[in-house]
């Protein structure tokens, strides 16, 4: 079993829907990320976060510590928001350990 | 400030050569990672590195790998007789530190295809 698990595995969505990506772990973390990997492309750190809940812009991203879970949220989803969402922990040090991603496309 | 470079960006090679993987950190940051990603699977951490030294290798291939950060230059990630299985995106990181509480920024990625 892979130590971070995220779902779904894949998301369609409509342009303008809320969208929602969770990722579970199994370990004691120090902090968790969110990445984002357009097709071919490089990746970008969206957030990282160890408690509570961040915003930046129509992203929103929620932690919970104690059932090892966060969240992604994608307010008004538009098409250029289409990529590969990443989640990753890390320990007490530089380790991280990555989920398989979730692929997300926003038709028009 | 230029963000984490790597070059180059595609790089094909015949089974049997030689490839070399470069990674310019940002400025300021003298901690580099390289990490993995096999077609259809996750990122896997292979190699952290300090200028001149090797702190942890644990997720590299015993054999035909090896990577450096020499004090003056980028970080190279070196792979020997390559094989199809090596085919692979090839992301480096950077990082001020290698506490949890910096944050490691990626590069674009080099993309290894073995024919």
């Amino acid at each position: 079993k892979n130590e971070v698990e995220q779902s779904p595995q894949n998301l369609t969505a409509q342009e303008g829907e809320f969208i929602t990506i969770n990722c579970s772990y199994s370990v004691g973390i120090s902090a968790l990320h969110w990445l984002q990997q357009h097709p071919g492309g490089g990746i970008v750190s969206l957030f990282m976060l160890s408690s509570g809940k961040k915003k930046h812009g129509r992203l929103i991203a929620t932690i919970n510590i104690q059932e090892k879970h966060s969240s992604l949220h994608i307010t008004a989803s538009h098409p250029r928001d289409s990529a590969v969402y990443i989640c990753a922990v890390g320990g007490s040090n530089y380790k991280l350990t990555f989920g398989k991603g979730t692929l997300l496309t926003v038709n028009p | 400030n230029a963000g984490v470079m790597q070059n180059p960006r595609h790089l094909v090679r015949r089974r049997g050569q030689e490839a070399r993987l470069r990674c310019s950190p940002m400025k300021g940051h003298s901690h580099v990672y390289w990490y993995r990603q096999l077609p259809e699977e996750g990122l896997k951490f292979m190699v952290y590195l300090q200028k001149e030294n090797i702190i942890d290798e644990s997720g590299m291939p015993k054999e035909r790998f090896s990577a450096e950060f020499p004090k003056e230059g980028p970080s190279i990630l070196r792979i020997q007789q390559v094989v199809r299985g090596d085919s692979a995106a090839y992301f480096c990181a950077s990082s001020r530190s290698g506490s949890f509480l910096y944050e490691q920024y990626f590069g674009p990625g080099t993309r290894l295809t073995v024919t």
